[in-house]
């Protein structure tokens, strides 16, 4: 199918790492991205990943690439209050560049 | 630097009146975007722009009406207001295809009734 499927919510408590996953459609993607969004604003790049990739390290954030299983997940480490957003993948596929993002989840941290 | 600017930030509109959202980058940015995002569906793309005078429709184009006069400003009328075009509106740019990412907007709350 043509949806980027993540998961609806998940909740951690802070300090402990969070993972959010996401299972995108094109083999032939060539970037992935993960985007946060906090209420009421736009989505901000968080950070982004090559196909030819399997892990990017950026600060607390990792985010690993099963090119296999079409799956990207992204991993906070040491999770603060501040990390609570929305959180949405997208991929780049097709021939002029479309990106089709995620559903998005919706990360809770709990004090 | 602004980044890009929507105007403006809520709307309430009846069922069969027009408007015009406004969008402006002060990035350069060729590739500008809009895009809906309805609760649990994430975002879906209504028209995009790769440079000025140049426009084409993505997934949603229906009861949207886009224009591109300058590389700054890439605006999105609706002309016939209607309750399923309630939603959140995010206009975005890029400086290529999107390779590294997009910047968005903050968004226009727009609700039909």
């Amino acid at each position: 199918g043509e949806d980027v499927e993540q998961s609806l919510f998940l909740s951690v408590r802070e300090g402990d790492s969070s993972v959010i996953n996401c299972t995108y459609t094109d083999s032939s993607s060539t970037y992935l991205y993960w985007y946060k969004q906090e209420p009421g604003a736009g989505l901000q790049l968080l950070t982004y990943i090559f196909s030819n990739m399997d892990m990017k390290q950026d600060q607390r954030l990792t985010v690993l690439l099963n090119k296999k299983d079409k799956h990207l997940s992204l991993r906070i480490a040491d999770t603060q209050t501040g990390d609570s957003a929305i959180y949405f993948c997208a991929e780049v596929s097709g021939g002029y560049q479309k990106v089709t993002f995620g559903t998005g989840t919706k990360l809770q941290v709990i004090p | 630097n602004a980044g890009v600017t929507q105007t403006p930030k809520f709307r309430i509109l009846k069922i069969g009146q027009s408007m015009t959202l406004q969008c402006a980058q002060d990035m350069n940015h060729n590739y500008m975007y809009w895009y809906r995002q309805d609760p649990g569906m994430g975002l879906k793309l209504i028209y995009y722009s790769v440079g000025a005078g140049i426009t084409d429709k993505g997934e949603v184009p229906n009861g949207y009406n886009v224009s591109r006069s300058t590389t700054e400003d890439f605006p999105l009328r609706l002309e016939l207001a209607a309750p399923s075009q309630t939603s959140v509106y995010f206009c975005a740019s890029s400086y290529s295809q999107g390779t590294y990412g997009y910047t968005f907007g903050s968004g226009t709350r727009l609700t039909v009734v």
